[in-house]
């Protein structure tokens, strides 16, 4: 089956570290997204790629940043520039007209 | 920019009966898609239901349809026999037809309690 699929489910950062998150997509979808969702909260767009080897900036970019070697995969890199990085994070592919097809989330937690 | 409101925080049901949940949001296109979203317990982003700017009647999908009143900028959900399994957040979402990203822009989320 199609879909897309984001490891680990769950992801622990130490103060200052940089952390990955996985998003894997086999819908043969362009466009990719990625959202921060803290608790309570609605979606804020982190950073979306429309084609390989292309990405933009969302609204809230700062302390994160992306790579798009592939048209299947988009990983997400938190750095330690990011200050408050505990939240779920989603991943997201586009079916023009559609809508986003979402992964199962990412729990980033700083200990 | 698009922009999308969800004033209810918080909406509960009980078992079997009807709920509608409100949005609304500000467009100055002609032509858009609107989505409902829902987010169960298990925080996967599930795609409920989406509607057509252009298309006058109002989408349905079994227990789920919506009111869509383009003038008044309004796109309701309503759930009809709300089951237990129905418990989870809603986001209301709005697209442009062609907007530079094609990103979907959310509203902040609806609460949905249901009562056995």
């Amino acid at each position: 089956d199609g879909g897309i699929t984001q490891s680990p489910k769950y992801l622990f950062r130490k103060e200052g570290q940089n952390v990955t998150l996985s998003c894997e997509q086999n819908l043969n979808h362009d466009a990719m997204y990625w959202y921060r969702q803290d608790p309570g909260q609605g979606l804020r767009l982190i950073y979306y790629s429309q084609i390989v080897n292309d990405f933009q900036k969302g609204d809230i970019a700062e302390g994160y940043s992306v790579s798009r070697e592939k048209k299947e995969s988009f990983p997400l890199t938190v750095t330690s520039a990011q200050k408050n990085p505990t939240a779920f994070y989603l991943c997201a592919s586009l079916a023009v007209n559609y809508g986003y097809t979402f992964g199962s989330g990412t729990r980033l937690t700083v200990v | 920019a698009q922009t999308v409101t969800q004033s209810q925080p918080e909406m509960s049901v009980q078992e079997a009966e009807t709920v509608t949940l409100s949005c609304t949001y500000d467009t100055s296109e002609s032509d858009y898609y609107l989505f409902w979203y829902k987010q169960p317990p298990s925080r996967q982003m599930i795609l409920v239901i989406r509607q057509e700017a252009y298309k006058q009647q109002n989408a349905t999908e079994n227990r789920f349809s919506v009111n869509f009143q383009k003038a008044a900028k309004s796109f309701s959900l309503k759930i009809s026999d709300s089951q237990l399994g129905d418990a989870a957040m809603y986001f209301c979402a709005s697209k442009r037809l062609n907007n530079a990203g094609n990103m979907l822009t959310f509203g902040g989320g609806t609460r949905l309690m249901v009562k056995p």
